[in-house]
């Protein structure tokens, strides 16, 4: 079966430091993998999805950045991190497959999460 | 540009009461609609998902494209409903992301 692993669950980092959050998942190949933020009355933000190895797309500009090393792994990091990049950050996979009416998406299917917090 | 309405933040209702998530979408295309939930100290889930066309723990959305909506539903809540309930709205096999409403949290009263 297919499963997602996300640390660190918790971070507590000062500003300026640098910042590497890690996404992998096992089971599956080629998944798209997804970061999202979520916060309270904000809902989920997308930050970053990639498609393949080394293929990135941002949704925001901000102070973050992504990086698909490997098939299945997904990092996300920052040289500099603000207090605004506070948050809870979110990885998530979902597969495409063939079906009989065409390609299809499945669900997202997330990590367990890491707050992050900027001191 | 796709966007999920989700219009209440908090829902409270009282055990064995009915239960409405509202959810309204705006696309051009024909969309698959989702909910998600996130039960306290768990990881967000897929509840349900319109093409399927089933109920999953007691609740059923349907997709009313008339009124571009996709409102969730249970007759009775209970207590272990409690939860942070996202739509969600793709635009169909080919698109990369979803987009999601901003959650709306459902407090059932005992």
């Amino acid at each position: 079966s297919q499963t997602i692993h996300q640390w660190p669950a918790t971070l507590v980092q000062p500003v300026g430091s640098p910042l590497s959050l890690e996404c992998t998942v096992e089971g599956t190949s080629n998944p798209n993998l997804y970061w999202y933020r979520q916060a309270a009355g904000r809902g989920l933000q997308l930050l970053f999805y990639s498609v393949g190895i080394g293929q990135i797309s941002s949704e925001v500009p901000q102070n973050l950045s992504a990086s698909r090393p490997q098939d299945r792994q997904f990092i996300l990091s920052s040289k500099k991190l603000l207090l605004s990049d506070s948050g809870f950050y979110l990885c998530a996979w979902r597969s495409r497959g063939q079906g009989l009416r065409g390609s299809y998406n499945s669900p997202l299917h997330f990590g367990n999460g890491t707050r992050l917090t900027v001191t | 540009a796709q966007r999920v309405t989700q219009p209440e933040k908090l829902l409270s209702v009282f055990k064995g009461a009915p239960v409405e998530l509202k959810c309204n979408y705006s696309y051009s295309g024909s969309p698959e609609l989702f909910w998600y939930v996130q039960y306290s100290r768990q990881r967000l889930q897929l509840l349900l998902r319109h093409i399927s066309r089933e109920s999953i723990k007691g609740f059923t959305a349907d997709l009313n494209k008339g009124e571009t909506s996709f409102h969730l539903k249970k007759p009775f809540a209970q207590e272990e409903d409690s939860a942070m309930y996202y739509c969600a709205l793709d635009s169909g096999a080919g698109s990369y992301q979803l987009t999601f409403g901003k959650g709306t949290k459902l407090s059932v009263i005992p």
